[in-house]
């Protein structure tokens, strides 16, 4: 069955800590692959994306991503984190020949002062 | 401003009462999608259109309609609501389908079934 796994459901870390949020991925093919954050009671916003290429990827507001195909996963992180981040970051992704998305379950960042 | 919007924001109605969710995007984008969000579960697709008139179903499509008589828009329609249908609903769009394109999202409706 195809799928997204997010495993951490919570995590906490201290203001300047750096952070890894994991997803794995379960598809016969590299997918298209997404990092969106949720504010509270806010839409979702693109942090970054991956298609092709370079398997380090850039985002924004501080982000990168790198693509492990013989993972199959695309962690997030960050090296040090704001409280401004405190959100849920969901990962996504995008299967070309069926036009649809899947998304993980999410991970509610919390950031300690 | 480039945005999808979608409303009402909140609603909250009665088993078996037919309801419109309206969704609406400016920057003429061909693919657009409607995803329900419950916790645990993250967001998942309830139905997406590639462009006018040209709908399909996403993985969680029961009890649920779509249209696309427009581009810009394309309503989910709840044409008997029950309980388990309270949820947040996200609506999106992205320029192309294709599973590559960035898609841009609502700010939610958060829909009560009692």
């Amino acid at each position: 069955a195809q799928s997204v796994t997010q495993p951490d459901i919570h995590i906490t870390v201290s203001e300047g800590a750096s952070l890894e949020l994991r997803c794995n991925y379960s598809y016969g093919a590299t997918p298209y692959l997404f990092w969106y954050v949720q504010s509270p009671g806010q839409g979702l916003q693109l942090l970054l994306k991956y298609f092709s290429g370079d398997t380090l990827v850039q985002g924004i507001k501080g982000f990168e991503a790198e693509f492990k195909r013989s993972q199959s996963s695309f962690n997030l992180r960050k090296p040090s984190v704001h409280w401004s981040d405190a959100a849920e970051y969901f990962c996504a992704v995008g299967l070309y020949n069926f036009n649809k998305f899947y998304f993980g379950s999410g991970t509610k960042l919390n950031v300690k002062p | 401003e480039a945005q999808v919007t979608q409303n009402p924001r909140y609603l909250i109605t009665v088993t078996g009462k037919k309801l419109t969710v309206t969704c609406s995007q400016n920057m003429n984008h061909e693919y657009m999608s409607w995803y329900r969000q419950d916790p645990g579960l993250g967001l998942r697709q309830i139905y997406y259109s590639m462009n006018v008139e040209v709908t399909d179903k996403g993985d969680v499509p029961e009890g649920y309609k779509v249209s696309r008589k427009e581009k810009r828009n394309f309503p989910l329609i709840l044409e008997s609501p029950s309980p388990n249908q309270t949820s947040l609903y996200f609506c999106a769009s992205s320029l192309r389908g294709l599973g590559s394109y960035e898609q841009y999202f609502g700010p939610g409706t958060r829909l009560t079934v009692t």
